[in-house]
């Protein structure tokens, strides 16, 4: 399968700040990645598909211009949460599906922290 | 509305047993079904997944089955282990690697 890393692992900011979470697919060229919210002891939400070269397509519900998406390359896409409040703590995942597959393999995810 | 219902949300199981989670859903451009396996701290990790065409498929010690007229799959895992500890997800793939997950299961396997 796909080898999927993330970075940061644990991030810690304070409220207004923006940060940055890397997802990077180690082993195959991903011109889609996803990303999902995960709050604690809950399910996975699809937040937005980012696709490589284009704009990213977000899930209803999902505020694009605080979740900001860049897929620039066939094995990097960002998520940058900007001005970051308590209420955006949360794990963030990503994923990439192969193609040709219905497989979809998940990064270690990163857990970001609002004080 | 929830896509995928998943129950039970926990489930104790002593080491050696089977634990069996259910899941269903309403529609039916699902066409795949997979279940992970998350530890805490970790991003899920994929099971064993299932199509629609095919009532069960077993893996290892993992086996799903799939009842497609009743809207419903489950995970069995046999001979359950305390390193099968951990919570799990079924999901149901739509439209091009679109994912539902399931509201997860935290399974305690007790030595």
């Amino acid at each position: 399968g796909a080898v999927v890393s993330q970075h940061p692992s644990w991030v810690i900011c304070k409220s207004g700040t923006s940060v940055k979470i890397e997802c990077r697919s180690l082993d195959f060229q991903a011109t889609t990645m996803f990303w999902y919210r995960q709050f604690p002891k809950q399910s996975l939400m699809l937040m937005a598909t980012s696709n490589e070269g284009s704009k990213a397509t977000y899930e209803q519900g999902v505020e694009k211009d605080k979740f900001l998406i860049n897929h620039a390359s066939l094995t990097l896409s960002t998520l940058t949460v900007t001005s970051a409040h308590p209420e955006d703590s949360s794990f963030y995942i990503c994923s990439l599906g192969l193609a040709g597959t219905y497989e979809q393999y998940f990064g270690p995810g990163t857990r970001l922290t609002v004080t | 509305q929830q896509q995928v219902k998943q129950s039970p949300q926990s489930l104790i199981v002593q080491k050696g047993g089977i634990s069996i989670i259910n899941c269903a859903y309403e529609n039916t451009a699902f066409d795949y079904f997979p279940w992970y396996q998350q530890f805490p701290g970790k991003g899920p990790a994929l099971l064993i997944a299932i199509r629609p065409d095919v009532s069960e498929k077993k893996e290892g010690r993992f086996t799903i089955s799939f009842n497609k007229s009743a809207k419903q799959f489950s995970l069995h895992i046999m001979d359950s282990q305390p390193g099968d500890s951990a919570t799990y997800f079924c999901a149901a793939r739509y439209n091009f690697n679109k994912f539902y997950f399931g509201s997860g299961t935290k399974l305690n396997v007790k030595p």
